[in-house]
């Protein structure tokens, strides 16, 4: 199984940067990904790392350490509707086979 | 056609009635699941079908259950639930169980009080 752990909530300001940090320990790592849910909405994807590195995807860029367990979402030029929990979600596989499972989340504030 | 279509997006039902959500997608993904979540928790995973056979049951109570009737199509049946299974239903799919870069893909949920 997994342990997946987010901050809880953050707070930034409209145009800033904001580093939202994901940590886990599993075993048969295969892929974590991010992904952006508003309240009362699906999540939707942002993006996904196997190998160690930072994947750049306009002002969201993600970076995976899989020695150290760690990866981060980097979002750049904050706007107000960034707003929204953000959810580290890890895969890997055991025995039984695959597993996808989602970290706490962390909501994210930005204000004017 | 690269979503998933989760009807009804609200459903309020009393303790004794039966109802049934449902889940569409065209995306030719073999691998479809159910989550439950509640307010302020990530979703946590229920079923799992893949290639239109229940592949993973994680533990859920028997008032919920799942049908697969084709490849496109998900259907969770309710039945006897309880207030504390009041929480947003989310169907997801991908393209096998092996899964893709991008993760699953989500519907937008249905909203399910039990009064």
């Amino acid at each position: 199984g997994q342990n997946i752990d987010q901050p809880t909530e953050m707070t930034a300001t409209e145009g800033a940067i904001v580093q939202i940090n994901c940590t886990y320990q599993t075993s048969g790592f295969n892929g974590l990904f991010w992904y952006q849910q508003h309240a009362g909405e699906a999540p939707t994807f942002l993006s996904y790392n196997v190998l160690d590195g930072l994947e750049e995807k306009g002002r969201f860029s993600s970076f995976l350490s899989r020695s150290k367990g760690y990866s981060y979402l980097l979002l750049k030029e904050l706007q107000m509707k960034d707003s929204a929990s953000y959810l580290c979600a890890v895969r890997d596989w055991d025995n039984y086979g695959q597993n996808f499972v989602f970290g706490p989340g962390t909501r994210l504030s930005v204000l004017p | 056609d690269t979503e998933v279509t989760q009807t009804p997006k609200h459903l309020v039902m009393g303790m004794t009635n039966k109802k049934s959500l449902k889940c569409e997608q065209h995306m030719g993904h073999r691998a479809m699941y159910w989550y439950k979540q509640k307010a302020k928790k990530p979703p946590e995973l229920m079923f799992v079908y893949s290639y239109e056979k229940l592949s993973i049951n994680e533990s859920v109570p028997s008032r919920f259950s799942p049908e697969c009737p084709n490849s496109s199509l998900l259907n969770l049946h309710l039945h006897a639930l309880q207030p504390e299974d009041s929480a947003l239903y989310l169907c997801a799919s991908s393209q096998d169980e092996q899964g893709s870069n991008y993760g699953y893909t989500f519907g937008s949920g249905t909203r399910l009080t039990v009064v």
